[in-house]
């Protein structure tokens, strides 16, 4: 089935140490995205790419970052700079063909959630 | 400066009533999009509807309504006879201003929806 995994789903991470979190998609989609939901905030953009070995920052990449060698990966790591990584993390894919007929519709994996103890 | 506020933070009803979550919106882009998602208990968003700012018909896909109304920035989703199934958090979404092609959003805080049996 096509789609996009996170992993892993949880994750516990000691102050001062990186994290990776895996985002893998099979759906061929060259846009992907990751965002960060916090409780009663809603989702906000970390960093997205629309083609490989190209990646912008969104609203709040300061402690993140990300590289896209694949396609299908797109990897987030979470540094030792973020000053609060606890937090759901989401990944999303979406399509640029077919134009602003696509906008804004994207696939999300299940989320990893890191806590930092 | 462009923003998303949904209006409750979390509404319960009893199934079979209808429920109505509400958007409101701030952009100064005079063409835009806007969404609604829904996150079930699995933590993966999914997306429900994408109205561009030119069409603002309503639109009903079963038992699911949308009701935009550009004079007073609102992008309201009302669910009729609501089911159990339901229960899920419900997010209202516009794209960043000059993104029109993307899956760049402002979501807003989100809405938890407990549909009772």
């Amino acid at each position: 089935d096509g789609g996009i995994t996170q992993s892993p789903k949880y994750l516990f991470r000691k102050e001062g140490q990186n994290v990776t979190l895996s985002c893998e998609q099979n759906l061929n989609h060259d846009a992907m995205y990751w965002y960060r939901q916090d409780p009663g905030q809603g989702l906000r953009l970390i960093y997205y790419s629309q083609i490989v070995n190209d990646f912008q920052k969104g609203d709040i990449a300061e402690g993140y970052s990300v590289s896209r060698e694949k396609k299908e990966s797109f990897p987030l790591t979470v540094t030792s700079a973020q000053k609060n990584p606890t937090a759901f993390y989401l990944c999303a894919s979406s399509s640029t063909r077919g134009g602003l007929q696509r906008t804004g519709e994207l696939f999300f994996g299940e989320g990893s959630r890191l806590t930092v103890l | 400066a462009q923003k998303v506020t949904q209006v409750q933070t979390e509404i319960s009803v009893v199934e079979k009533e209808d429920v109505t979550l509400d958007c409101v919106y701030e952009t100064r882009d005079t063409t835009y999009y806007l969404f609604w998602y829904k996150q079930p208990p699995s933590g993966e968003l999914v997306f429900l509807i994408r109205r561009n700012s030119f069409d603002e018909q309503n639109e009903i896909s079963g038992r699911y309504s949308w009701n935009f109304q550009k004079s007073t920035s609102s992008f309201n989703f009302t669910i009729t006879a609501s089911q159990v199934v339901d229960s899920a958090v419900y997010f209202c979404a516009l794209n960043f201003s000059g993104s029109s092609n993307t899956g760049k959003l402002i979501f807003g805080q989100g809405t938890t929806l407990q549909v009772k049996p």
